[in-house]
């Protein structure tokens, strides 16, 4: 299994854009078949899937997030990327990136086996 | 979306219970259905995916079953370390969505 550890601002200001990377170690951010996500958990809507992409291929995100969200790999660093603009109090969450469960040469995009610790994003003035 | 409910939100067990979780999906998702574990201040970790497969260095005592709509988490013999809490997902079609959650705790 891989290694995810998230990182970016703790606190962001209404209306501006959260950014967060997570670096990836012990495998490529490349690998065939792995799907990056990122999840995140509040208390008022539990664990809520963001969105994911893999290496070739493009991102998806969730609609809820109404088209703020973008998802982004660094081949050169092995890391992804999440931008959510315009945020509000209600993005206040635990943030988690993630990776998709892979075994024998079969990847699964939506089961999530590989997590990072989380980081706690609070959206404030 | 895909909407998924668990019942009960929470239940008091004693180790050595038997304990039965329920998880129902607002559509026919197959086999596409995987339980996490989560406990306070940590991820959470696969513990069956594809409704019924344990993820490798699960114990045993873990089980899951359903397809379609309904779906069954149980823990044969609950041990100290498992109160937690669990969450089914369904990995049928994006957006990915997650069930609110069980919290197991000690009677």
């Amino acid at each position: 299994q891989v290694q995810l550890q998230e990182s970016g601002p703790g606190l962001v200001t209404p209306s501006q854009t959260l950014s967060l990377t997570c670096i990836v170690s012990g495998g490529s951010i490349t690998s065939d078949g792995s799907y990056w996500s990122w999840i995140r958990q509040s208390p008022g809507k539990g664990l809520e899937w963001i969105g994911h992409t893999y290496y070739g291929g493009s991102a998806y995100d969730n609609p809820s997030l109404q088209s703020r969200v973008s998802i982004s790999l660094d081949t050169s660093k092995n890391l992804l990327s999440l931008n959510l603009r315009s945020v509000t109090a209600a993005d206040t969450a635990i943030y988690y990136c993630a990776k998709n469960y892979c075994t024998g040469g079969s990847c699964y995009s939506g089961d999530f086996d590989s997590w990072g610790p989380g980081t706690l994003v609070t959206v404030s003035s | 979306d895909i909407q998924m409910t668990q019942s009960p939100s929470s239940l008091s067990a004693s180790v050595g219970d038997r304990v039965t979780i329920a998880c129902r999906a607002s559509q026919s998702i197959s086999s596409y259905l995987n339980w996490y574990q989560q406990k306070p201040g940590k991820a959470p970790k696969l513990l069956i995916y594809a409704a019924s497969t344990l993820q490798s260095g699960v114990p045993s005592r873990f089980s899951g079953s359903g397809s379609g709509t309904d779906f069954t988490l149980t823990i044969s013999s609950l041990q100290p370390e498992d109160f937690a809490t669990y969450y089914c997902q369904q990995s049928h079609s994006i957006p990915f969505t997650f069930g609110p959650g069980t919290k197991v705790d000690i009677k």
